[in-house]
């Protein structure tokens, strides 16, 4: 079946350093989101991204999506406190309607 | 914009106990419907979705059922519980094609 792995799995970093987070899936993506979970909360959608070496970026984040449309990173510039939380990617693979969660990466940061 | 309910909150049950949780939604019509579940400090693991009334996928099979009774209703049931099924329960909507997946708040269930 579909996998989408998440690497690391924890990061500790100080606040005003970079962070960066990769997702790899197994088989070819129509498309990869990412998502936001702050401790306790639920997830919250943050961007998709859809074509094949793609990059968007919204303020201090930036995402790409490979050529292959099999992976896909976020970097986050100069972490803040607010940044703290687990960041997931979610693929789809052509036509189908459900989305598999990387494994998810939990950012700290610390003051 | 959707808004997803889900309640409780928090759940405690024994095991061997049954369990529903409901989940409606608001601001769409026939939405794509998905169940979650989330260990402590793990990944989402995608348990059921739905794309209509009646029309259930099951990703992994266990002891857990989902129903859709109406457009906007999806429900989570089990007839006994496993300590195994302790976790936080997620419903989402969205996610046609390439739309997001919009969160409930989540329900904490710990089976003893």
């Amino acid at each position: 079946g579909q996998q989408v792995m998440q690497i690391p799995q924890y990061q500790h970093v100080q606040e005003g350093e970079d962070f960066t987070t990769y997702c790899n899936s197994s088989t070819t993506l129509s498309n990869i989101q990412w998502y936001k979970q702050r401790p306790g909360g639920h997830p919250v959608f943050l961007i998709q991204l859809v074509k094949s070496g793609e990059v968007k970026k919204q303020k201090r984040l930036t995402f790409q999506f490979g050529e292959a449309k099999k992976n896909s990173s976020l970097h986050i510039t100069a972490t803040q406190t607010t940044d703290v939380g687990t960041y997931f990617c979610a693929g789809r693979t052509s036509g189908a309607n459900n989305l598999f969660f990387g494994t998810g990466t939990r950012l700290t940061v610390i003051p | 914009s959707q808004t997803i309910h889900q309640w409780p909150a928090t759940l405690v049950q024994p095991v061997g106990s049954p369990l529903s949780l409901e989940c409606t939604v608001e601001g769409t019509s026939n939405p794509n419907l998905y169940w979650y579940r989330q260990a402590a400090g793990r990944g989402l693991q995608l348990l059921f979705y739905s794309v209509g009334i009646g029309q259930i996928s099951s990703e992994v099979p266990q002891n857990l059922s989902a129903s859709r009774p109406q457009d906007r209703q999806f429900i989570l049931s089990s007839k006994k519980l496993l300590l195994s099924d302790s976790g936080f329960y997620l419903c989402a909507a969205g996610g046609y094609l390439n739309s997001p997946l919009h969160f409930g708040n989540g329900t904490r269930l710990t089976v003893t």
